[in-house]
């Protein structure tokens, strides 16, 4: 079974410049999510999809980070204009269903951001 | 807010070891859902294991155990005679309600150094 799979693995960008990344879930996983881990630090939850909707956006930075996920399958996260700060690892995980004992979620291998 | 705290940044130990991580949060929910992850070098998180909160029986599996106290509000994760392949970042990450909605908050997580 295919995993998760994120690109572009590494990106390096000036500040104030745009950059998008793109998750392809694993197949029949109706909710993904996008997490921002910096370094030494644990993963925070940035957008939660339940297929196509939104179910979760409370982390997210609205003003210049955004996410889609058309069709119910996989899905871009866009930042625009970048700063220092959004210097991360952009993790996209996928899960079969979210209930109250879920929690077992598959992650990909991430895509790390460096802002100059 | 909801906090969790992995006192130990890392650990270090030799091959057979037995070692176990550290994980405390803070919570005003009644019941809820407990999560360890690995996070080897390659980036990908790995899910280890799950419990629940109403349900104070510690268990067992293979070479992997965990300590549950709710009183204390405590998550503590062994590991039976580590391997190098064990080497990894561990993060705790209960599944609690914060900015409203039910998610994971992880830790900060443990480096843990096992060596031959």
């Amino acid at each position: 079974e295919a995993g998760v799979a994120q690109s572009p693995r590494y990106k390096i960008i000036e500040k104030r410049q745009s950059v998008a990344f793109w998750c392809n879930p694993i197949s029949g996983h109706a909710t993904l999510y996008w997490y921002q881990q910096i370094l030494g630090q644990g993963p925070k939850l940035l957008i939660q999809f339940q297929n196509n909707g939104v179910v979760d956006d409370s982390q997210l930075p609205k003003d210049r980070f955004s996410a889609e996920r058309l069709k119910g399958v996989d899905s871009t996260l866009k930042i625009q204009p970048a700063k220092l700060e959004d210097s991360a690892v952009y993790l996209c995980a996928s899960s079969l269903i979210w209930g109250f004992n879920t929690g077992e979620l598959f992650f990909g291998e991430g895509s790390r951001l460096t802002v100059l | 807010a909801q906090k969790v705290t992995q006192a130990q940044t890392e650990i270090s130990v030799v091959e057979k070891e037995d070692v176990t991580l550290d994980c405390v949060y803070e919570t005003r929910d009644t019941t809820y859902y407990l999560f360890w992850y690995k996070q080897p070098p390659s980036g990908e998180l790995v899910f280890l294991i799950r419990r629940n909160s109403f349900d104070e029986q510690n268990e067992i599996s293979g070479r992997y155990s965990w300590n549950f106290q709710k009183s204390t509000s405590s998550f503590n994760f062994t590991i039976t005679a580590s391997q190098v392949v064990d080497s990894a970042v561990y993060f705790c990450a209960p599944r609690l309600r914060d900015t409203g909605f039910q998610k994971l908050v992880f830790g900060t997580g443990t480096r843990l150094l096992v060596s031959p």
